[in-house]
């Protein structure tokens, strides 16, 4: 059975940093792009990052540039997400989720849990 | 990056059938057939119901359609049950490995 679970949530201050893992079970990780996506409390869905099979190839939303990093271990099945230089406007529940083919051109298809991430001080 | 547009809610009635539209750009919607919905309920992850503008992942009900017209895209729930109570959201690739969600529309079974 697929499995996504996100950890690594927290409060942070504004101007922090915090890194989100997410554990992958259930598929071949390393065959499937992968991506954060957000929701702040009470808004909709906000796509984040996502990361190629591979690795090799990373993308980012305008909002995070800069600030966010994604990345990925297949030897350990793990995706996570370095956010630096946190904002109040960060503060979301933040799911994991893997596209349905091995580049981010494709379907965003199951989704983890999420972990919340509140930015305050 | 802006957001693709629905309607902020819908409602019907049990038995009865509704769409939501999903109003994007050329950039977006108009230029590739990689649009999916999801639903969501309160305090849940959101759940893949169509993917690639019509088709039905395993598991999920024929009541569930979804067809696309240029720039908008639109998901129909025929036979409208209590459980399909929920948030749902639209979500177009956008180009240069980039993805976009609608805002989301809140439908009602009265």
């Amino acid at each position: 059975e697929l499995q996504l679970v996100e950890s690594g949530g927290g409060l942070v201050q504004p101007g922090g940093s915090l890194r989100l893992s997410c554990a992958a079970s259930g598929f071949t990780f390393s065959s499937f792009a992968m991506t954060w996506v957000r929701q702040a409390p009470g808004k909709g869905l906000e796509w984040v990052s996502g990361i190629s099979g591979s690795g090799g190839s990373t993308y980012y939303a305008d909002s995070v540039k800069g600030r966010f990093s994604i990345s990925r271990d297949n030897s350990k099945n793990t995706l996570y997400l370095q956010m630096n230089s946190l904002r109040a406007e960060d503060t979301a529940v933040y799911y994991c989720a893997n596209f349905n083919s091995e580049v981010v051109a494709a379907t965003v298809d199951y989704w983890g849990q999420g972990t919340l991430v509140t930015v305050s001080s | 990056q802006s957001a693709l547009t629905q309607p902020a809610s819908v409602s019907g009635s049990p038995g009865q059938s509704i769409t939501i539209s999903c109003t994007g750009t050329s950039s977006d919607v108009g230029s590739y057939n990689l649009v999916s919905w999801y639903q969501q309920h309160p305090g849940k992850a959101p759940k893949l119901m169509i993917y690639e503008v019509s088709k039905r992942p395993s598991g999920v009900s024929d009541r569930f359609s979804g067809s696309k017209s240029g720039n908008t895209a639109s998901l129909t729930i025929s036979g409208l049950q209590a459980e399909d109570e929920a948030d749902y959201y639209c979500c177009s690739y956008a180009g240069s490995s980039t993805v976009l969600f609608g805002g989301g529309t809140k439908l009602t079974v009265l």
